[in-house]
C-alpha cells in the first residue's frame, strides 16, 4: 500500500514570497490533515478536510495560508506571503475514517526555510 | 496553552534496558491517547494507543500506561533496542489530535 506522498521535500524561499505544497493521501482515505511542525515542537494542526469539505481550520492563519482539496483526493497548502516564522516542516496526514480510534498516517513532510 | 507536555526533551538508555517516556496532559476531556515515533526526515508513524477507559495497553515490547487521576501517560519499551532511537510524540484526542513536544530517545549499544 502506497503511503502519503508529499512534494517538494525541501523548499527555500525569501520572506514575502509565495510557496505551495502538495499532498496525495493514501487511496480511499477520506480525511486529510495539514500539520505544521516547528523545530523543537510537536506537530500543530492547521486544517482538516473530510472529503473535500473543511472540518477544522481554527488554527490556520487565514490572512496568509490557504488550503484546498479538490475532488476529495489531492490537497495543496499555500502560503502567501511567507514570513520568517513560517519556517517549519509541513506534514500531511490522512486517515480512513474519523472516530475515537482513528489513526493518522503521515507523509515525510516538506521542510520550508524562509530567509 | 500547552495541553500535552513531554517535559523530558531527551532520554538515553543502554540496549536491553527499559525506556520510560512520560507525558502529562491538562484537558480532562481527552478520551484517546496515542504515541507516535519519528525518524529523521520521515513523518511520524503510529506506535500504540490507549482509550481513556483503560489503564494499560500492551503490544510486544511496547506498553502504554494511563493514570487519569494524575493526568499522566507513559510509554515503556522493554527491552530497548538501538533501532528504537527516534523522537517519540505523545498525542491526545478530544475531537482533534494535540501533540506533545516530543522526547528524543537514544538507545546505546
Amino acid at each position: 500500500e502506497a503511503g502519503v506522498a508529499q512534494s517538494p521535500r525541501y523548499k527555500i524561499i525569501e520572506k514575502r514570497q509565495s510557496v505551495a505544497f502538495w499532498c496525495n493521501p493514501i487511496s480511499g482515505h477520506a480525511t486529510l490533515y495539514w500539520y505544521q511542525q516547528i523545530l523543537g515542537q510537536g506537530p500543530k494542526l492547521l486544517i482538516q478536510f473530510q472529503n473535500n469539505g473543511v472540518v477544522d481550520d481554527s488554527q490556520l492563519p487565514k490572512d496568509r495560508f490557504s488550503a484546498e482539496r479538490l475532488k476529495g483526493v489531492d490537497s495543496t497548502l499555500k502560503i502567501q506571503p511567507a514570513k520568517l516564522e513560517d519556517s517549519a516542516v509541513y506534514l500531511c496526514a490522512s486517515s480512513l475514517a474519523r472516530g475515537l480510534s482513528e489513526k493518522l498516517f503521515f507523509g515525510s513532510g516538506t521542510q520550508l526555510s524562509v530567509l | 496553552d500547552q495541553q500535552v507536555k513531554q517535559n523530558s526533551p531527551s532520554l538515553s538508555v543502554q540496549e536491553g534496558r527499559i525506556s520510560i517516556l512520560n507525558c502529562d496532559y491538562t484537558n480532562s476531556m481527552f478520551d484517546y491517547f496515542l504515541w507516535y515515533k519519528k525518524y529523521p526526515a520521515e513523518g511520524p508513524t503510529f506506535l500504540i494507543s490507549i482509550s481513556s477507559i483503560k489503564d494499560k495497553n500492551e503490544d510486544g515490547r511496547f506498553t502504554v500506561f494511563l493514570n487519569k487521576s494524575a493526568k499522566h501517560l507513559s510509554l515503556h519499551i522493554v527491552p530497548s533496542q538501538p533501532g528504537d532511537s527516534a523522537v517519540y510524540f505523545c498525542a491526545a484526542k478530544a475531537g482533534k489530535l494535540i501533540f506533545g513536544q516530543g522526547t528524543t530517545l537514544q538507545v546505546k549499544p
